[in-house]
């Protein structure tokens, strides 16, 4: 089946640490984003990437990093210095410049 | 600066009304206008997108229209069902030849049996 994952579906970060949620798509689509969502605020975009080996800063991107080094996949990796990186964040992909396909997401919550 | 508005009160009807949400947009020139349906802990799934150049579009129970000169998109389902209960987000494309829309933040609809 096409479609996009995310894993986990939960993630426990510590103070001072970085973690990587994963992003892969079967879909064959070029472009991939990640998201951002908090209570009452909508999806932020924090990175996307339109082509592989290129990525380009969203609205929110600091403490934050990304790599496309394949067509299928996109991680986001949660710095130390996002102070406040508890979220819902969800990962898409779109073949063109319109309809978006997201994935489950992942849940990161700070212990 | 750039604002979309969804109405960030609930929703709620009665079953078998016809749900009307809204979507107003500032400082915007959309060519075109998306609508998802996000349910709870789950990541949004496409509905339907309008062009500036179409007043309506239809998809079984939904209707979308979109009215440049209000800078305003209208989200109609018919019949509604309890199924139908979710939260709605309209985005936005950024005019400018890169593959990037805008959000809003969504309007829960609760449909009560």
């Amino acid at each position: 089946d096409g479609g996009i994952t995310q894993s986990p579906k939960y993630l426990f970060r510590k103070e001072g640490q970085n973690v990587t949620l994963s992003c892969e798509q079967n879909l064959n689509h070029d472009a991939m984003y990640w998201y951002r969502q908090d209570p009452g605020q909508g999806l932020r975009l924090i990175y996307y990437s339109q082509i592989v080996n290129d990525f380009q800063k969203g609205d929110i991107a600091e403490g934050y990093s990304v790599s496309r080094e394949k067509k299928e996949s996109f991680p986001l990796t949660v710095t130390s210095a996002q102070k406040n990186p508890t979220a819902f964040y969800l990962c898409a992909s779109s073949k063109g410049t319109e309809t978006q396909y997201f994935g489950p997401g992942t849940r990161l919550l700070v212990l | 600066s750039q604002k979309i508005e969804q109405n960030s009160e609930a929703l709620n009807i009665q079953e078998g009304k016809t749900a009307t949400l809204t979507c107003n947009y500032t400082n915007y020139s959309p060519a075109y206008l998306q609508w998802y349906r996000q349910d709870p802990g789950r990541g949004p799934v496409f509905l339907l997108l309008i062009r500036e150049n179409e007043k309506e579009k239809r998809k079984e129970r939904l209707k979308v229209t979109f009215d440049t000169t209000l800078k305003q998109s209208l989200f109609h389902i018919t019949a509604s069902q309890p199924a139908d209960s979710a939260t709605y987000l309209c985005a936005l494309d950024h005019s400018g030849g890169y593959q990037k829309v805008t959000f809003g933040t969504g309007t829960k609809l609760q449909v009560i049996p």
